[in-house]
Parts: structure tokens; C-alpha cells; sequence
């Protein structure tokens, strides 16, 4: 069991610039979640996939920010137009449907200058 | 909406010294209680969890907590914490009718002195 990996660990951007992350769920993990954290706070759902299907999306998600699952296994987040209001830990989790236990990855650090 | 309240931001205990971290939730369904703990350096590990049953669960390295429905509260404990319980520690909530978000706490931070 390798655990969820995240890509790039740290991230850093100037205002205005596109980036995109990466999440690999622990396999055969069907459910996957991204969360932002920002220091002092606990982790903000912004949404969640079962297999390919984005079920849930956060207030917190704005139209800058876009996640796909394609194939029902890894995830990217992307956000455009980068604000320094953005600057967070990007979490990636993920769950069996069984056990609905989510399991967290090291994070992405952005910071946006 | 599901809140949820740690009411400690920062707690500083020597070794041998027992803990106790409140956690209470603004929810009045069902619901999954979860503690997860975040070590310096490292990320977020589950600590342990509530779903249904007995309502005191044990957890890894020695910690429990006590689901309290009638509190709207899940503490978490330990008898007695060591240097390596320095962390942070996180209370997450899912309610059952709340999809599969978890909504965490603001976190607790705590130094345990040698």
C-alpha cells in the first residue's frame, strides 16, 4: 500500500499564472476528495469523485478552478488566473465506498507571489 | 451547515501528563466522528474513528474518544501523552446527509515538554 501521492509537493507561482496538480489515490480506492488548507485552519472541502463522476463541489470552488478524475483513477486541479488569495495546501484524499475512510496525501504547497 | 469547534488552539503539556482535547459539532443527524493527526513534517493521519456502537473508541498510540451524542461532543483522550505526541490534532465531522465532505476543526496544537 503506497498511500496517496501528491505532485508536485510545492508550487510556487506569480499572480496571474496557471497551475495544475496531481493526485494518485491509494489503488482500488474509488472515492477521491481535494481539500485546501490554509495556515492556522483545519482542511476546506472543495470536492469530491466517485470513479469519473464529480459528485460535490464546494462554494469554495470558483469558476478558476477546475478537477477531472478521467479515467477514475488519478485527479488534477487547475486553477487559472492564480490569485495570491490562493496561496494553500492543496489535500488530496481518497476512500473505499466500503470502509468511507479517507486517507490523505502529503499535500501541494502553492504559493502565488 | 455542519461546523465543527476545537475549542483549544494550543496546548502545552509536560510528559506523563494526561490530555484531553474538545471537540464539539453543530449537527443533529447522524453522523461519523474522526481524529486525525498531523506530526510535524508529515501528513495527515487517521487517528481514529466513530461510525456506530460503542461510543468510546480506541485509536493508535494509546489515544481514545468518547462520542457523546446528547453533548454534541467527541473528545479525544490520553492517559498519559510522551514528547512524540507533539502535533497538530484535527476533529472532522461527516454528517450523514452532508454527502462524503468532512469538515474539520480548526485544529489543536500540542508541545508536550520532555
Amino acid at each position: 500500500d503506497t498511500g496517496v501521492s501528491q505532485d508536485p509537493r510545492h508550487k510556487i507561482t506569480k499572480r496571474g499564472q496557471n497551475v495544475t496538480f496531481r493526485c494518485d489515490p491509494i489503488s482500488e480506492h474509488n472515492r477521491l476528495y481535494w481539500y485546501r488548507q490554509t495556515l492556522g485552519q483545519g482542511p476546506e472541502f472543495l470536492t469530491y469523485f466517485q470513479n469519473e463522476a464529480q459528485l460535490e463541489k464546494s462554494r469554495l470552488l470558483s469558476d478558476r478552478f477546475s478537477a477531472e478524475r478521467p479515467k477514475g483513477s488519478f485527479s488534477t486541479l487547475e486553477i487559472q488566473r492564480t490569485e495570491q488569495g490562493d496561496s494553500a495546501m492543496y489535500l488530496c484524499a481518497s476512500s473505499t465506498q466500503l470502509t468511507d475512510t479517507q486517507y490523505f496525501g502529503p499535500g501541494t504547497r502553492l504559493t502565488v507571489l | 451547515a455542519q461546523s465543527v469547534s476545537q475549542h483549544n488552539h494550543h496546548v502545552i503539556l509536560s510528559e506523563a501528563a494526561s490530555l484531553e482535547l474538545g471537540c464539539n459539532y453543530s449537527y443533529g443527524g447522524t453522523v461519523n466522528l474522526f481524529w486525525y493527526v498531523q506530526y510535524p513534517g508529515q501528513h495527515l493521519q487517521l487517528l481514529l474513528k466513530y461510525f456506530s456502537g460503542d461510543p468510546l473508541v480506541k485509536g493508535i498510540k494509546g489515544f481514545e474518544a468518547e462520542f457523546i451524542k446528547s453533548k454534541f461532543s467527541f473528545n479525544l483522550r490520553k492517559p498519559s501523552v510522551q514528547w512524540s505526541d507533539t502535533a497538530e490534532y484535527f476533529c472532522a465531522v461527516n454528517a450523514n446527509n452532508a454527502g462524503n465532505m468532512l469538515t474539520f476543526g480548526g485544529g489543536t496544537r500540542l508541545m508536550v515538554k520532555p
